[in-house]
């Protein structure tokens, strides 16, 4: 079953704002993913924070992860044109292999 | 350096036709695995493979098959297709590492459609 559940569904923003999505997911984790969707196109992989982490950036990307809640978050600061795509965050569980995505976040933003 | 390749990109089927996915990687990953992508569904895991000649059901595996028999290849295929496998079908490798600490890399998909 899936783990992960994205909130809000879809968030729509204009250039320059701050994006702001959350996940929470059921059972025990080892770590966790976000990825990214463009209209069309395969996922691409953002970012991993792993279960003992409880905060971490790239670029402009800041991702936070409560494993006391079973939550996390994708911050996008100074969101662009080139963001909108939908979101998508995996757990995999420490005897696993297997990613569980969320349903997904649909973000777009406007010039 | 190709990464995650799926061929066709598209298809229509008649129901009850059956058919082979494709898909290849050439970043020597052990895992790999497929899943389907239906609206408001997210990704849902269909078959996976820890490596050559090993392979394991998803959460949807009813109606497909898959096979491993080289690190490079992981086809798909569809016995009977039924409407209700119209989807969206990625394939994806990573390298095998136990709890998953490596990120995915997916193909661009197969849109399918069974009439």
């Amino acid at each position: 079953s899936q783990q992960g559940e994205e909130d809000p569904q879809a968030l729509s923003i204009q250039e320059g704002e701050n994006a702001t999505m959350n996940c929470s997911y059921k059972t025990s984790i080892n770590n966790l993913q976000w990825y990214r969707q463009n209209s069309g196109r395969g996922l691409v992989h953002l970012i991993l924070i792993r279960s003992n982490e409880r905060e971490k950036h790239s670029g402009r990307l800041r991702v936070t992860l409560d494993t006391s809640k079973k939550s996390s978050s994708l911050l996008i600061t100074a969101s662009r044109a080139a963001d909108t795509a939908s979101y998508f965050c995996a757990t995999v569980s420490n005897s696993g292999y297997a990613l569980n995505f969320g349903k997904g976040t649909s973000l777009l933003v406007t010039p | 350096n190709a990464g995650v390749t799926q061929t066709p990109k598209f298809q229509v089927l008649k129901t009850g036709q059956s058919m082979t996915l494709q898909c290849a990687q050439d970043m020597n990953h052990e895992y790999m695995s497929w899943y389907r992508q239906d609206p408001g569904m997210g990704l849902r895991l269909i078959h996976y493979s820890v490596g050559a000649g090993i392979t394991d059901q998803g959460e949807v595996p009813n109606g497909y098959n898959v096979s491993r028999s080289t690190t490079e290849d992981f086809p798909l295929r569809l016995l009977s297709a039924a409407p209700s496998q119209t989807s969206v079908y990625f394939c994806a490798s990573s390298l095998r590492i136990r709890g998953g600490d490596t990120e995915a890399f997916f193909g661009q998909g197969t849109r399918l459609t069974v009439v």
